[in-house]
């Protein structure tokens, strides 16, 4: 199965409003990663966690390995939100290479 | 911060041809890895460029029709041998220096006619 489990894979929030996107892993990870990838296909780096929470204007995460998930959080959604996200992580014995989540479609309506 | 530079950005080429990709980084990276992306998919690990030695190929990927170079630590190719249209898809190279954040270049979107 896959290691990276990443939910919803599509998603539709208002503008002003705010949800919040996970990823589970069934093995240990050392450190997550989310992505925003536009329309043009470049990968933006939102977070990079090896624990804990990080915060980023009106973007949150958290990853907890020892209960194998991490979240996204958005509050306050604008339109240039809209785009799909990724989260991605390290095994523990995996060298910095990344296995990818399926990613989230994210629609960001007026 | 390392950046990461891909040429070209885009390319259009024939079925049976082959296309090289590079990936140069502004300073010296540990790790580099390749990634493909097909349409409304996710990304998937192609193979780890390893320095001055033969890459690492995840399962579904060979030297043969994707091989790799890094001849240092700043610099990848990766070449698509007797290009498919069901190659068709983004190219992403990445590197990491050693517990940093992962770095992506801004990808390569290949369509094979």
């Amino acid at each position: 199965g896959d290691q990276v489990e990443q939910s919803p894979s599509a998603l539709s929030l208002h503008e002003g409003t705010g949800s919040a996107l996970r990823c589970n892993f069934t093995t240990t990870m050392r450190a997550v990663q989310w992505f925003q990838q536009n329309s043009r296909g470049s990968l933006i780096n939102l977070f990079y966690l090896a624990s804990g929470t990080k915060e980023n204007g009106r973007l949150k995460s958290t990853f907890n390995s020892k209960e194998s998930y991490s979240t996204l959080h958005i509050r306050d959604a604008q339109l240039e939100d809209s785009g799909t996200y990724f989260c991605a992580a390290e095994a523990t014995e995996g060298a910095d290479r990344l296995t990818f989540g399926k990613g989230t479609q994210l629609i960001i309506q007026p | 911060s390392v950046l990461l530079y891909q040429k070209p950005n885009r390319d259009i080429c024939q079925s049976g041809t082959s296309l090289k990709i590079q990936c140069v980084a502004d300073s010296q990276v540990v790790s580099m890895f390749w990634y493909q992306q097909f349409q409304e998919q996710s990304l998937m690990l192609m193979a780890t460029a390893n320095e001055g030695s033969e890459a690492t190929y995840e399962s579904g990927f060979t030297k043969d029709k994707f091989p790799i170079s890094r001849p240092n630590l700043t610099f990848s190719t990766l070449t698509v041998n007797n290009a498919r249209p069901g190659d068709s898809s983004i190219y992403f190279c990445s590197g990491t220096d050693n517990n940093q954040a992962p770095l992506f270049g801004e990808g390569t979107r290949l369509s094979v006619l």
